[in-house]
């Protein structure tokens, strides 16, 4: 079954710090991973892809296919990048493309 | 670009009534639009996958005629909550997508739901 598992509920770190979101997914064929964030009182926003490779606001994230897994890391936190970050896979399910299995989420927390 | 808006951003409505929120994509037409439900600290969950012009798919245990959705036009899509009950009560968040080649979803800001 597809599944993604974000371990940690919680995880506070102080500024400047190294931070990484654990992310391990469940699917079948290639996926397509996604890191999508949620700042306080704020809409759900893109944060990364993985077809991508790109660095957004000091974050990566590399799809580990051995390991099944696509992590957020960045190696200095700062204050806000407090919120949830939610790890996303997308593929074909049920007949229907491009749906969306999200994580249950991570609430990061950077302390000064 | 790719900014969706949801309408209302919160309603209250008593047991037994319908409820309709609006997701607009406003600066981009949207091949597909997804509606989530959201209980306080839980993740998303999807609950239907809508394309203009055809019947929406809904997720495994989602009443169908519970939640009517109406995907009319490329940048409008509705979720009417027919005979809303407490349990009912929740954050509703629509997603639109604007090609069927790239999975990105854009989000709106969400509904919240209470009813009494």
């Amino acid at each position: 079954a597809q599944r993604v598992t974000q371990p940690e509920k919680l995880l506070s770190v102080f500024k400047g710090a190294p931070v990484e979101l654990k992310c391990n997914y469940s699917y079948s064929g290639s996926p397509e991973l996604f890191w999508y964030v949620q700042y306080s009182r704020q809409r759900l926003q893109l944060l990364l892809r993985h077809i991508s490779r790109e660095s957004i606001k000091g974050f990566t994230a590399d799809l580990n296919k051995g390991e099944t897994s696509f992590h957020l890391k960045k190696p200095f936190a700062q204050e806000e990048d407090s919120a949830m970050y939610y790890c996303a896979l997308s593929g074909n399910y049920g007949g229907a493309t491009n749906k969306l299995i999200f994580g249950t989420g991570t609430l990061l927390a950077v302390q000064p | 670009g790719a900014v969706v808006s949801q309408h209302p951003s919160w309603v209250i409505c008593k047991s037994g009534t319908s409820v309709k929120i609006e997701c607009r994509s406003l600066d981009f037409q949207a091949t597909t639009m997804f509606w989530y439900r959201q209980f306080p600290k839980q993740s998303l969950m999807l609950m239907a996958t809508s394309n203009e012009g055809s019947k929406a798919t809904y997720e495994q245990g989602v009443e169908k005629d519970k939640f009517l959705i109406n995907h009319a036009s490329l940048t409008l899509s509705t979720l009417t909550v027919t005979s809303a009950h407490p349990e009912d009560s929740s954050f509703y968040i629509c997603s639109a997508s604007r090609q069927a080649a790239r999975p990105e979803q854009y989000f709106g800001p969400g509904t919240r739901l209470t009813v009494t």
